[in-house]
């Protein structure tokens, strides 16, 4: 595609509840990242895909949150059990190559709100 | 090209000291500048800034926008051991409908007992 698509862009879901958001990145970008950012914060680092592989969960806060990118192409970050701090923009950017600080390149974001 | 470029690669200095590290950016379609600290894993987020002159500030932790002359500094006063790491800085810019974040190559800083 022409750019990273998120969907859902809204979720509003009642706490308890799982939810699921999906990253589609730019075609053929061999990297693919999450991050979670609080409003007037930086974006936070969660976790990142180099193809199907996931060589770094070290910012998932905590074991309800997983990710999955099963062929190397769409991912989804999972939320289980959710909790009102969970709320937050969820946004997910991709890259073309492997290397750690390449430019990458942003969704609109999934906002999430936890009731 | 949009570049972010930051000084120095790598800082040796004794606990006590206060280090300034650089950033400076040529971008087109600013909208923030980021810092992270990255030790083992993860780089963890520090600083987001977005207006000129307004000095953020975190403990011994503090950092200032030039979005005049182009560049942030981090400074951190009276360092410690543990903050020995690497130190990133990121410029997000806006590209079409999307956004982009553009990383400098970090600094290492090493603070020696």
């Amino acid at each position: 595609g022409a750019g990273v698509s998120q969907s859902p862009r809204y979720k509003v879901t009642k706490r308890g509840q799982d939810v699921t958001l999906r990253c589609d990145p730019i075609s053929s970008h061999a990297t693919l990242y999450w991050y979670q950012q609080a409003l007037g914060q930086g974006p936070e680092f969660l976790t990142y895909f180099n193809y199907e592989a996931q060589p770094d969960k070290s910012g998932l806060p905590s074991d309800r949150f997983s990710a999955e990118r099963p062929e190397g192409s769409i991912s989804t970050l999972t939320i289980q059990r959710t909790e009102q701090r969970d709320s937050a923009m969820y946004r997910c950017a991709s890259s073309p190559g492997q290397g750690a600080l390449e430019t990458q390149y942003f969704g609109p974001g999934t906002r999430l709100l936890v009731l | 090209e949009d570049k972010v470029v930051q000084s120095p690669l790598s800082l040796v200095v004794h606990e006590g000291d206060t280090v300034t590290l650089n950033c400076s950016y040529e971008v087109t379609n600013f909208r923030s500048l980021l810092w992270y600290k990255q030790e083992k894993k993860a780089p963890t987020f520090l600083f987001m800034l977005t207006s000129s002159g307004i000095e953020k500030k975190s403990g011994r932790l503090s950092s200032i926008l030039d979005k005049k002359e182009l560049f942030s500094i981090l400074n951190i006063t009276a360092t410690q051991t543990g903050d020995s790491a690497i130190y990133l800085c990121a410029v997000e810019v806006v590209a079409g409908n999307n956004r982009k974040l553009i990383w400098g190559l970090g600094t290492s800083l090493a603070v020696n007992p």
